[in-house]
C-alpha cells in the first residue's frame, strides 16, 4: 500500500528565510512522487515531480525537492520564501490515484 | 489552468439531500478521479474511471457514486446527505499512462 506521512503539522518560516517541509513516503515500487501546493479557498496546484533521473528535482515558484531512496524521503526546498508562499503544502505518492499526506501549513512572518 | 473543468463551484444543500457534482477532463484524458478534502480527513482518493469504466475504488461511501460518460465527462452523485459530507471535491484527470494527474479547482459543498 501506498502512504505518505508530513511529519510537521504546520511550519512558521520569516520572510527571507530558507524553508524545508519534510516528506517520508511507503510505496512498492519506484515512486512517483509529487508537491503541491494550495491556498486557502483554491484548487491544488501542482509545485513539482518526481518520476525518474535525477533526485534533485526543480519546480516552478522557486522550489526544489530531493528524492533520497535510502531514507524514503522527499523534501521540498525553497532558500528565501516570500510571503506569497503562506500556504498549506501537501506530498504525495502514485500514479494518477495518489495517497496525499495531511498537509503542511506554512505561516510567513514579516 | 489544468484544463479540468468542475462544475458548480459551490453548493449549500440540506442534509438528506442528493447533489450531483461534474467534471470535465482535459482533452483527450481518458482516466477521471476524484477526490474529497475534509477536515477530518484529508485529501482523500475516492473513485477513479477508465474510459467509462471503474477502475479503482477508494473510501468512497456506499452514498456516493460516480459514473463517467462517453463524451468522458463524469458525474459524482451524493446522496442522503449529512453534515459531515461538506468538503472539497475535487476531480482530476490523466492521460494515456496516467502517472500525472491535473486537478480541478474543485467543488465546495456545504451541507447545512
Amino acid at each position: 500500500a501506498q502512504s505518505v506521512t508530513q511529519p510537521d503539522i504546520h511550519i512558521t518560516v520569516s520572510e527571507g528565510a530558507s524553508l524545508e517541509l519534510r516528506c517520508n513516503y511507503s510505496y512498492g515500487a519506484t515512486p512517483y512522487l509529487f508537491w503541491y501546493v494550495q491556498s486557502p479557498g483554491q484548487g491544488l496546484q501542482l509545485l513539482l515531480k518526481y518520476f525518474s533521473g535525477d533526485t534533485l528535482v526543480q519546480g516552478i515558484k522557486g522550489f526544489e525537492a530531493e528524492f533520497k531512496r535510502s531514507q524514503s524521503s522527499f523534501n521540498l526546498r525553497k532558500p528565501s520564501v516570500h510571503w506569497s508562499d503562506a500556504a498549506e503544502y501537501f506530498c504525495a505518492v502514485g500514479a494518477g490515484q495518489l495517497s496525499f499526506g495531511a498537509g503542511t501549513t506554512v505561516t510567513v512572518r514579516a | 489552468d489544468s484544463g479540468v473543468t468542475q462544475t458548480p463551484k459551490h453548493l449549500i444543500t440540506a442534509t438528506g439531500q442528493r447533489v450531483t457534482l461534474r467534471c470535465s477532463p482535459r482533452s483527450g484524458d481518458l482516466s477521471v478521479y476524484w477526490y474529497q478534502q475534509s477536515l477530518d480527513q484529508g485529501l482523500q482518493f475516492l473513485i477513479q474511471y477508465y474510459n467509462g469504466e471503474e477502475r479503482a475504488k477508494g473510501n468512497i461511501l456506499e452514498r456516493f457514486s460516480a459514473q463517467q460518460f462517453p463524451d468522458l465527462h463524469s458525474e459524482l452523485n451524493l446522496s442522503s446527505l449529512e453534515l459531515g459530507d461538506s468538503a472539497l471535491y475535487f476531480c482530476a484527470s490523466s492521460g494515456i499512462g496516467g502517472v500525472r494527474a491535473f486537478f480541478g479547482q474543485g467543488t465546495r459543498l456545504t451541507v447545512v
